[in-house]
């Protein structure tokens, strides 16, 4: 099933601890996101990525890494998770030329307790 | 399961020119979301709507949420090289089974020819 799968979906852990958060896709899109999103505000971008190993920061990254080694994934890690990344994780692609439009992953809701 | 449409998918348009990009839910949407992406940077948050009829204006866009909550609007007057991009929606479709559920649209791709 071609699109985005994000993993894992759901995880409560606590706080201090790293955690990954994985993008996979398979539409080959060159440009891959990391946002999140939190009730009653629009989505926030934490970093991106225009290609292996080209990533960039935005408006949110602070407290987030990320990592892209091969096209069809992009891994994000907080590297001591706080409460205040209590929040629900997406991940996009954007595909350019005939293929053009934006396919989003379902998501990861991320507790941290 | 809910989806966004988005349409058009890519529009061009003269300078100064008015244009409308729609978002259409299946499902009562509880919150709209419309944001913007220059190429190549993240999406800028524009607005949210979320009662039945609400209309928001930001410059020279307004969006407004029709009262059944199932289709949103933006429009653009008097539009400018700088209002191009990829505009998209995204919808809170409220608590399902506990949960938040967020969904998004493809885009709408916009040039403005100077």
């Amino acid at each position: 099933d071609a699109g985005i799968t994000q993993s894992p979906r759901h995880k409560v852990t606590e706080t201090g601890t790293p955690v990954t958060l994985r993008c996979h896709q398979t539409e080959n899109h060159r440009y891959m996101y990391w946002y999140r999103q939190d009730p009653g505000h629009g989505l926030r971008l934490i970093h991106y990525s225009y290609g292996v190993k080209d990533t960039d920061k935005g408006e949110v990254s602070d407290g987030y890494s990320v990592s892209r080694s091969k096209t069809e994934d992009f891994l994000l890690t907080l590297e001591s998770a706080t409460s205040s990344q209590t929040s629900v994780y997406f991940c996009a692609t954007l595909g350019t030329g005939d293929g053009y439009g934006y396919t989003f992953g379902s998501g990861t809701r991320l507790t941290v307790v | 399961s809910q989806e966004l449409e988005q349409s058009p998918q890519s529009l061009i348009v003269q300078e100064g020119k008015n244009l409308t990009i729609n978002c259409t839910s299946s499902k009562t949407l509880y919150g709209l979301y419309w944001y913007k992406q220059k190429y190549g940077e993240g999406l800028i948050f524009l607005m949210m709507l979320q009662k039945g009829g609400e209309e928001k204006s930001h410059e020279k866009i307004t969006a407004k949420l029709d009262e059944k909550k199932q289709q949103s609007s933006l429009h653009i007057t008097a539009s400018q090289p700088s209002h191009a991009g990829i505009y998209l929606c995204g919808a809170d479709s409220g608590l399902i089974s506990g949960t938040y559920k967020y969904i998004f649209g493809t885009g709408t791709r916009l040039k403005v020819l100077a």
